[in-house]
């Protein structure tokens, strides 16, 4: 069973703030991912990395930005939240294989206010 | 462009009955991974199924059924005999080389068990 971890749990935080969600993984997965949830329920693909140094953004048009320093670490950072910000944001990481099913963290809730 | 579509937004049930969640998906290619998820009320989303486009046999795991049809591009998932625990967010998803193997997930639905 993996092992993913993300801090804080919850954040209640003001417009204009610099911020950073932090995700690692104890598992040595090369594949890392961020997921932004809609309180809707819906999950959108804001960035992956595919291994160190690796870093791609995906299917939703974020103001975040991810690093890749290590292998274990895949920290998200937004320089100057905003209320359209808040959302859950969820991090997972898995094998290189395409089949690999994803282990997920349990999540940041993040709140602009 | 790869698509999962789940149509049932919300299912809510009496415990003992059993609830089906239904799942339709789009993709180009012809070798892809479907998965199904769990997302308790605590927020992790919980792996519970893996079956790749060449194995339509459907399975049966415990109160658990999915019923993979290719022909129809349908993956449906089942609980038997429901409990108050089933209460979640059902998730859908999709993987293939297609979409650089990156998963896409269906809008999810939320069951809801009720005693």
């Amino acid at each position: 069973e993996a092992d993913i971890y993300q801090t804080p749990r919850y954040l209640v935080i003001g417009t204009g703030k610099k911020i950073t969600l932090e995700c690692s993984q104890t598992m040595g997965h090369d594949k890392m991912y961020w997921y932004q949830q809609d309180p809707g329920m819906e999950l959108h693909l804001i960035h992956y990395s595919y291994g160190v140094n690796s870093t791609e953004k995906g299917d939703l048009s974020s103001e975040s930005t991810v690093s890749r320093i290590r292998t274990e670490h895949f920290p998200l950072t937004l320089e100057s939240a905003r209320p359209s910000h808040t959302s859950q944001y969820l991090c997972a990481s898995s094998v290189s294989s395409y089949n690999s099913p994803l282990h997920f963290g349990n999540g940041t809730r993040l709140t602009v206010t | 462009a790869q698509k999962v579509t789940q149509a049932q937004t919300e299912i809510s049930v009496v415990e003992k009955e059993d609830v089906t969640l239904d799942c339709v998906y789009e993709t180009r290619d012809t070798t892809y991974y479907l998965f199904w998820y769990k997302q308790p009320p605590s927020g992790e989303l919980v792996f519970l199924i893996r079956r790749n486009s060449f194995d339509e046999q459907n399975e049966i795991s415990g109160r658990y059924s999915w019923n993979f049809q290719k022909s129809t591009s349908s993956f449906n998932f089942t609980i038997t005999a429901s409990q108050v625990v089933d209460s979640a967010v059902y998730f859908c998803a999709l993987s293939s080389g297609y979409a650089g193997n990156k998963l896409t997930f269906g809008g999810g639905t939320r069951v809801l068990v009720k005693p």
